[in-house]
Formats: structure tokens, sequence, C-alpha cells
């Protein structure tokens, strides 16, 4: 499999589940990304991870729980989430040099009952 | 003032029209400068980098002018399939390299 990769595509949870979503990227790159994205706003950059340190953690609230155990594999592990954390989880890798693009998973979309 | 701002739309052009999108970004030390586009329901997937002497691939035209820190797309000879919402991406200098999105501008070729 080539690319960024994401499993699940679709999760749907409770509010007292805890969940995991991986990501993983056949592309060599060190860094790795989250990001969030609700309807009709911007991506939100949740975590980066650069040679598998946490280098980002923009502000997210603790029901939300990154690891990276490697430069090819990221996981957001989830808990007591809330509806509004109802999203699209976007996972992208980089080479973390400067002007270089990023490459996105295809994406979970999150329901949050 | 936001850091990235679009002009959300839509845009409906009809096939074969050219169509402008502009940028702005609030950080004059950015110096990373990308095109997006996603298509419903769909991962962001490059389009073009944008460079500041202005790029060009195919129909798609990419400029960038630091003065008035802007950047834009031109796409002529729209065809149905380049309708997809276009996000700008700007690079915020800090101690990790990160990107920030703008809202995205749609866009719909109509027949």
């Amino acid at each position: 499999e080539t690319g960024v990769t994401q499993t699940p595509r679709h999760l749907v949870m409770g509010m007292t589940n805890k969940k995991s979503l991986k990501c993983e990227q056949h592309l060599g790159h060190n860094a790795m990304y989250w990001y969030k994205q609700s309807a009709k706003k911007p991506l939100e950059l949740m975590f980066v991870y650069n040679f598998k340190e946490q280098t980002e953690n923009n502000s997210v609230p603790s029901r939300f729980s990154p690891e990276c155990p490697n430069s090819s594999h990221l996981f957001l592990h989830l808990h007591t989430l809330q509806p509004e954390d109802s999203a699209l989880y976007l996972c992208a890798s980089g080479t973390g040099v400067m002007g270089n693009e990023q490459f996105f998973g295809p994406g979970t979309r999150l329901t949050v009952l | 003032r936001k850091e990235v701002e679009q002009d959300p739309g839509p845009f409906n052009v009809p096939e074969g029209a050219t169509v402008a999108f502009n940028c702005t970004y609030s950080n004059s030390a950015s110096q990373s400068f990308f095109w997006y586009r996603q298509d419903c329901r769909k991962e962001p997937k490059l389009l073009m980098s944008v460079y500041s002497s202005g790029n060009e691939d195919g129909r798609f035209t990419a400029q960038l002018n630091r003065a008035s820190q802007y950047i834009s797309l031109l796409i002529r000879d729209s065809k149905l399939s380049d309708s997809a919402t276009y996000l700008c991406v700007v690079n915020k200098p800090s101690g990790t390299y990160k990107y920030i999105f703008g809202t995205g501008t749609r866009l719909k070729v109509l027949a």
C-alpha cells in the first residue's frame, strides 16, 4: 500500500467509549500530523510529531491522546468524547522541511453520540 | 485578523470560464505557500506550491505578492471536474514547522 492510510474510515462511538484512530504512512517521511476538520471550519492542527517526538500540541483537550511509536505510525486515542468532537480527523505526513508539502490520509469520520 | 483568510464562495462559473481566487495571510515571515484541492468528503490534495516568481501548471497559475501578503490562484478554461473547495495553506514560522489552512473557497463549474 502506498501513501497515507487511516483506519477506521468511519467510527460511531458513545461518550463513555474508548477508541483509537490509526494512521500509517509509506512515504518515508519524518513528520506526522493530526488535524480536525469540522463543518464550515478550517482544518485545525491538533498534534505534530517529528522523528517520533511530539513537537506541537495545539491546546487539544486531554480526552485526545496521541501516540507515535515510530515515524511510520501515528495513533489518536479517544476517551470520554463530547458530541462536538464529531468531525473528520485527518492524518498527514511530510518531510518536516520548510517548503515541502504534506500528504493527507483519507480521514476518519467520527460521530460521537 | 485571521492568520489565513479566503472568500468562502461559492463561485459558480460556466464551463470554459476563467476564475481567480485570492487568499491573504497575516504573518509576513511566512515562507511557504500552497494551494490544496479538497473534494466533498475527501482529504485535501496538493494542487500546487506557490513560488515567489509565480508558477503555472497547465490551466492553473499561482502568484505570490509578499508586499500585500496575498497569494492567488487562476484557473483558465474551467472544467466540470474543477468543482471542489480550494484551500490556501501558509506555513507558520515557529519552532515547529506547521501549516495554517484557510477555510477554503468553494468552486462550482456549471455545464
